[in-house]
């Protein structure tokens, strides 16, 4: 059983499109934090979100922390062919506690 | 460049046959780790290590071992490998891992194991 579950599994979406990824779990964590992977690399940090209610933006990538650290979403706005990636949340608490991923393809 | 490397990047081999593979950071970075991915399990932990001659088991330990004799050097070795270890292995690491921390975690590129 994941501990971390993320929604949806796959995203195909058209360039200047909006998307958002879901990530959910039973368990409080003390903070919470997204990857990007592409293919034939190793998962790379995009945000880590602290404190409960938080927003952070990095350029089109718009990332919230739920208010009882359960939660997290990922909004991407106007989607570029670069944003074509896996997606993966983590749950630190100790240690960190990753979801399946979602996989987002953004076409030209 | 900081980084964390693993060799090798593919390995093909055969059932019951011993492997290593190598896991090196130039960070001085206490936490090492060690995790697979599987497609739709997402990354699963094998082992970490907090610090030097500190190991322990993650989520799936089993037929996995690791050392931490120096700081830089974390591998992880396959006494008896077998088809179901056929997978994507990741080593990573940061400062530390308390329950506080936001420390970033580095991952290195991948090695692609297949055990037939």
């Amino acid at each position: 059983t994941q501990l971390l579950e993320q929604s949806p599994q796959f995203l195909s979406i058209q360039e200047g499109e909006n998307l958002t990824v879901y990530c959910n779990s039973s368990s409080v964590f003390s903070s919470l934090q997204w990857y990007r992977q592409e293919p034939g690399e190793g998962p790379v940090l995009l945000v880590t979100v602290v404190t409960g209610g938080e927003v952070k933006k990095l350029k089109r990538l718009t990332f919230q922390f739920g208010d009882a650290r359960k939660d997290s979403s990922l909004h991407i706005t106007a989607a570029q062919p670069g944003d074509t990636g896996l997606y993966l949340c983590a749950g630190h608490d100790y240690k960190l506690s990753f979801g399946a991923g979602t996989t987002v393809t953004v076409r030209a | 460049e900081a980084q964390v490397t693993q060799n090798p990047r593919y390995l093909i081999t055969v059932t019951g046959k011993k492997l290593t593979v190598t896991c090196s950071q130039n960070m001085n970075h206490e936490y090492m780790s060690w995790y697979r991915q599987d497609p739709g399990l997402g990354l699963r932990q094998i082992y970490y290590s907090m610090n030097v001659e500190v190991t322990d088991k993650g989520d799936v330990p089993e037929g996995y071992k690791v050392s931490r004799k120096e700081k830089r050097n974390f591998p992880l070795i396959l006494e008896s490998p077998s088809p179901n270890q056929t997978s994507l292995y990741f080593c990573a690491s940061s400062f530390t891992i308390r329950r506080s921390s936001t420390d970033t975690q580095y991952f290195g590129p991948g090695t692609r194991l297949t055990v037939l």
